[in-house]
């Protein structure tokens, strides 16, 4: 299948500060890729669709202003989050859409965030 | 995308064949069924799909009901890696990003 890579996989940060996590699509182009947040023994919550050279989709209920998505290029999408607090400690994970052969989605390794 | 029914959890004996059910009694026609796995901290791991007819590929196997209103995924010689929560979703080919929405899924485990 194919490879979808983020980066860091675990980064520790302070309240008040802004921690950015990348994603990348390693051997496909992806036009399409998604920022999910799961909380421990809770499912994957859909946080926003990322579209490569426009804006994102945020879903109901996620503040884009702290939640800032940038998708630049075909093969990478980046999640800031913007001033963090303790609450926004969670597992984020991206996903890219593969053009073609079913549109089938694959997942990075998900990037561990804690704030403290 | 319509919605999905999964047991909670499933026990399976190491070399036995893992049969999950899920129910999509409102699926569309032009919806397919996917099928991802999430093993403890990691990102979820694509497993299999299928429109209407069986499906099968080096890890597992899919069986969708002629109605399509269920189905089951086989993975037919379960060892202690294939611990996970699996999860089906049904998604429309197009609309939406063709954005994969996430229930909470079957925790398989598997044991010796």
């Amino acid at each position: 299948g194919a490879v979808v890579s983020q980066h860091p996989s675990r980064v520790i940060c302070k309240s008040g500060t802004s921690v950015k996590i990348e994603c990348r699509s390693l051997d496909f182009q992806a036009t399409t890729m998604f920022w999910y947040r799961q909380f421990p023994k809770q499912s994957l919550m859909l946080m926003a669709t990322s579209n490569e050279g426009s804006k994102a989709t945020y879903e109901q209920g996620v503040e884009k202003d702290k939640f800032l998505i940038n998708h630049a290029s075909l093969t990478l999408s980046t999640l800031t989050v913007t001033s963090a607090h303790p609450e926004d400690s969670s597992f984020y994970i991206c996903s890219a859409k593969v053009t073609g052969s079913g549109n089938t989605i694959y997942f990075g390794e998900g990037s561990w965030l804690t704030v403290v | 995308d319509a919605k999905t029914t999964q047991p909670t959890s499933m026990d399976c004996a190491e070399g036995r064949a893992a049969n999950l059910p899920c129910n999509h009694s409102t699926i569309s026609g032009n919806e397919y069924v996917y099928w991802y796995r999430q093993i403890h901290s990691q990102g979820p791991q694509y497993i299999i799909h299928g429109l209407k007819n069986n499906e099968t590929n080096e890890m597992a196997s899919l069986i969708i009901t002629e109605d399509r209103k269920s189905s089951t995924l086989i993975l037919p010689h379960a060892t202690l890696r294939d611990t996970a929560v699996y999860y089906c979703i049904v998604r429309g080919p197009t609309g939406g990003g063709n954005k994969l929405t996430f229930g909470t899924g079957t925790q398989l485990k598997v044991e010796l």
